[in-house]
């Protein structure tokens, strides 16, 4: 059984920029949830996607977006970056399917904003 | 909405004794789960124990325990025999168990709680 993936490990990008981070979900799991964890602090929910479509956001701007692809991966994609999002990027899959109340993590996208 | 407390910020134990953390949760939901996980300095974040609101036998899971107090809101967990590789953050995690809605399966963090295990 395939666990979660993230890639990349790590990015560094300049205030204004774009990125687009990834998440390939575990084997089975067709929901996949994006959290920011800034340091020191708990993870914050940020959106997430089942069946291919936003399916419930936490209190992040629009400039955060995502997509799901039918193999149930997923991106997020933050535009116009600030200081602040400066963060590690978690990613977690879980099933609506039997245990679908657990969600198993990805080992994170460390972004730093310069 | 809900909120997740984890009031120790700092806890340390010596090796092979046992050591709580603490959490209390509020919410007005009857039915939800609530999660303990653990992010060492690689920073994964790995679950510990999951615990079922409508269940009322205590989850264990190894050498951790949950306590879970229901009408107070409150659900510690308890490592026993502490190892140097329990050292890590512990993130309390409170998650709703409304079906269909993918808000409700979001989850909740506290602040966390940094065990130290000293050899």
């Amino acid at each position: 059984e395939t666990g979660v993936t993230q890639s990349p490990t790590h990015l560094i990008k300049t205030r204004g920029q774009q990125v687009t981070l990834r998440c390939s979900s575990q084997s089975g799991h067709n929901t996949v949830s994006w959290y920011q964890q800034a340091l020191g602090q708990g993870p914050q929910f940020i959106f997430q996607y089942y069946r291919e479509e936003e399916n419930g956001r936490g209190n992040f701007p629009p400039r955060f977006s995502g997509l799901q692809f039918p193999n149930y991966s997923s991106e997020l994609n933050v535009n116009a970056l600030e200081l602040d999002d400066s963060a590690l990027y978690l990613c977690a899959s879980s099933s609506t399917q039997g245990t679908g109340q657990t969600q198993y993590f990805g080992p994170g996208t460390r972004l730093l904003v310069l | 909405a809900q909120t997740v407390t984890q009031s120790q910020p700092e806890m340390s134990v010596q090796e092979a004794e046992t050591v709580t953390l603490s959490c209390t949760y509020d919410t007005s939901e009857s039915d939800y789960y609530l999660f303990w996980y653990k992010q060492p300095p690689s920073r994964q974040m790995i679950l510990v124990i999951r615990q079922e609101a409508y269940k009322q036998q205590n989850a264990t899971e190894n050498r951790f325990s949950v306590n879970f107090q229901k009408a107070a809101k409150s659900f510690s967990l308890k490592i026993s025999d502490s190892q140097l590789g329990d050292a890590a953050m512990y993130f309390c995690a409170y998650r709703s168990a409304g079906i269909s809605s993918g808000s409700a399966r979001q989850l909740t963090f506290g602040s966390g709680t940094q065990l130290t295990v000293l050899p």
